[in-house]
């Protein structure tokens, strides 16, 4: 089993406020990664880091921000949530880009 | 940058083998191509990755022609549980397309 970890799983939140979705790996990845996916939709990749003090935007522009200050630790913050936010977001790192990618759970967000 | 073509969906019963082909008629040099697997709710799943002829493992087979311009994930007697969508990606270690996963194809298996 994957060694990736995002919480919350589930998150319901009010209009405006600011949230911190959590993800960590113990495997000690360099590559780490966020994306965006709607139900039945397609997975969009809206961040991704190197490494430490690493961080590129994906294909999807997103208003979240992240940050890697350590190489476990990948969090997406939201500085004032909105309803076209709800969605299920996705980390996942792997040891290169082009090799195997391990996923979390995911958090799904709803934000009302 | 490699871009992937894939049919959208596929239908297949209990038993049978299932093919599913990858068109990536620009890949280059350097790019692996790789299969995922995601059901509803989860995140994909790492499957299989090739770079040419054939690779197989406990769960799938891909072939890939001599040309490389596509690949075919091939699932043995597939069951129910199999039902997911599946992305063909291609890429190199350097290269972040690796990691673009499109629509896929979603597969449902039928008794």
């Amino acid at each position: 089993e994957a060694d990736i970890y995002q919480t919350p799983r589930y998150l319901v939140i009010g209009t405006g406020k600011k949230i911190t979705l959590e993800c960590s790996q113990t495997m000690g990845h360099d590559k780490m990664y966020w994306y965006q996916q709607d139900p039945g939709m397609e997975l969009h990749l809206i961040h991704y880091s190197y490494g430490v003090n690493s961080t590129e935007k994906g294909d999807l522009s997103s208003e979240s921000t992240v940050s890697r200050i350590r190489t476990e630790h990948f969090p997406l913050t939201l500085e004032s949530a909105r309803p076209s936010h709800t969605s299920q977001y996705l980390c996942a790192s792997s040891e290169r880009l082009g090799t195997e990618a391990f996923f979390g759970q995911g958090t799904r967000l709803t934000v009302v | 940058l490699a871009k992937t073509t894939q049919p959208i969906s596929m239908d297949s019963y209990e038993g049978q083998e299932v093919n599913i082909t990858c068109s990536h008629n620009n890949i280059a040099t350097n790019d692996y191509i790789t299969w995922y697997q995601q059901f509803p709710s989860q995140g994909p799943r790492f499957i299989i990755q090739g770079y040419k002829t054939k690779v197989t493992n406990e769960v799938a087979s891909l072939f890939i022609p001599a040309d490389r311009k596509s690949s075919t994930l091939s699932l043995p007697r597939v069951s129910l549980s199999d039902t997911a969508v599946y992305y063909c990606l291609v890429g190199d270690s350097n290269s972040g397309y690796a990691l673009n996963f499109g629509k896929g194809t979603s597969l449902l298996v039928t008794p």
